[in-house]
């Protein structure tokens, strides 16, 4: 099946640990995204990337980090200096030309205790 | 700075009643427009697009969205809702320059049987 996955669905993590959400498609997608969804808050642009080895900050990007070594993986990694990590994380990826949509995956929730 | 409003948080509507949530936008150059919606418990599917050509854009499941430039809005319109029309309801822009993708910060639609 084509798509995008995100992998745990839930994860839990002690304060002060960093962990990492991983996101791979095998859509051929050129750009990815990774998005946090809070109540209220929409979703929130965190990092992307339009090509390997090549990613921009979002609007709240401070306290993560990404790699883009492969075109079809995108793992976040939340590192401790996040002050609020616990939240719901959402991973999506386009191409980058003709008239196409953003694709999300079922997300992931992460719990920070 | 680029962002997305969505001017109605919470609407809350009987079966048969018309629809239409606001959205407007602030980027530089071309943009390219979006409605996605997430029912309760699902990931975020796509409902209409706007990159170029008619403002007047159809989407799926009766939806329908027009781009007004001038107002820089794209504002979400449906005739008569149904109560699976219940979710929470997200505007996008993506600037075709960067491929920056940002969200507004949602809508959640409330439709009573």
């Amino acid at each position: 099946d084509g798509g995008i996955t995100q992998s745990p669905k839930y994860l839990f993590r002690k304060e002060g640990q960093n962990v990492t959400l991983s996101c791979e498609q095998n859509l051929n997608h050129d750009a990815m995204y990774w998005y946090r969804q809070d109540p209220g808050q929409g979703l929130r642009l965190i990092y992307y990337s339009q090509i390997v080895n090549d990613f921009q900050k979002g609007d709240i990007a401070e306290g993560y980090s990404v790699s883009r070594e492969k075109k079809e993986s995108f793992p976040l990694t939340v590192t401790s200096a996040q002050k609020n990590p616990t939240a719901f994380y959402l991973c999506a990826s386009s191409l980058i030309q003709g008239n196409t949509e953003a694709f999300f995956g079922q997300g992931t929730r992460l719990t920070v205790v | 700075a680029q962002s997305v409003s969505q001017h109605n948080h919470h609407v809350i509507l009987s079966e048969a009643a018309s629809l239409e949530l606001g959205c407007n936008y602030s980027y530089g150059g071309t943009v390219n427009l979006f409605w996605y919606v997430q029912y309760p418990g699902q990931h975020l599917q796509l409902l209409l697009k706007y990159f170029s050509g008619d403002p007047l854009v159809k989407g799926i499941k009766g939806f329908e969205a027009e781009f007004i430039k001038s107002k820089f809005s794209f504002n979400l319109r449906k005739p008569s809702v149904q109560w699976s029309d219940t979710a929470e309801y997200f505007c996008a822009a993506r600037s075709s320059n960067t491929g920056k993708l940002i969200f507004g910060q949602g809508t959640t639609l409330q439709v009573k049987p």
